[in-house]
């Protein structure tokens, strides 16, 4: 099945601060979401991005479908970044479950 | 608008019970998701209707784990006869599309199995 691999898995941030987050999948995807988790474990969307660049505040995303990868881009990190940054893909087929990528868990300090 | 609802939010029960959680979807949502999130790992999935019919399944563990959705809008996903290894938190969403989509997610219920 397809493997969906995110980089870094733990990353530590000064607050101001800007990152960026990756997202690698090994086949071809429908569809794509990143998602953060709080650290009261909502799950809050944040893209919905099969291709191209999508921007929103201090974050920005961008998928490279034909090489596989999406990127993730947090500016000006604050306190409430703080939390685990996951994407899902969607391969379809016949089906249209997410496989969700192994996520990468942010502190951000204050 | 209202988000996805899941109840009970926690739900601690004996090994060998069985147990019902339930998901209200956003209002509209035409699909609906099941999926498990061990601790410290991303959700995994379980199964998916579109409207009343159950799509895919294949991600239940096993004949213990049922779901339904009999009105095409509030699903229960069952478990019985429940094992220790049944713990973790049960998460539910929703989307407009019946073909992927983006997915909303409700808070999730919390299952401790003792």
């Amino acid at each position: 099945g397809i493997q969906v691999e995110q980089s870094p898995p733990d990353l530590i941030l000064q607050e101001g601060a800007n990152s960026t987050l990756r997202c690698n999948f090994s086949d071809s995807v429908n569809n794509l979401q990143w998602f953060h988790q709080n650290p009261w474990g909502q799950l809050i969307n944040l893209f919905y991005i099969p291709s191209g660049t999508k921007q929103n505040g201090r974050l920005s995303a961008t998928t490279v479908a034909t090489e596989r990868y999406s990127l993730l881009y947090i500016s000006s990190s604050q306190t409430t970044d703080s939390g685990v940054y996951f994407c899902a893909v969607e391969i379809g087929s016949g089906t249209y479950k997410y496989i969700f990528g192994t996520g990468t868990r942010l502190k951000v300090l204050a | 608008g209202a988000g996805v609802s899941q109840s009970p939010r926690y739900k601690v029960t004996k090994r060998g019970q069985d147990v019902a959680l339930r998901c209200d979807p956003i209002s509209g949502h035409v699909s609906l998701y099941w999926y498990r999130q061990a601790l410290g790992q991303g959700p995994e999935f379980l199964t998916y209707f579109n409207y009343e019919a159950q799509q895919d399944k294949s991600g239940l563990p096993n004949d213990r784990f049922s779901a339904e959705r009999p009105e095409g809008s509030i699903s229960t996903l069952t478990i019985q006869r429940t094992e220790q290894r049944d713990s973790a938190m049960y998460r539910c969403a929703s989307s407009t599309m019946t073909s992927g989509g983006e997915q909303y997610f409700g808070p999730g219920t919390r299952l401790t199995v003792t």
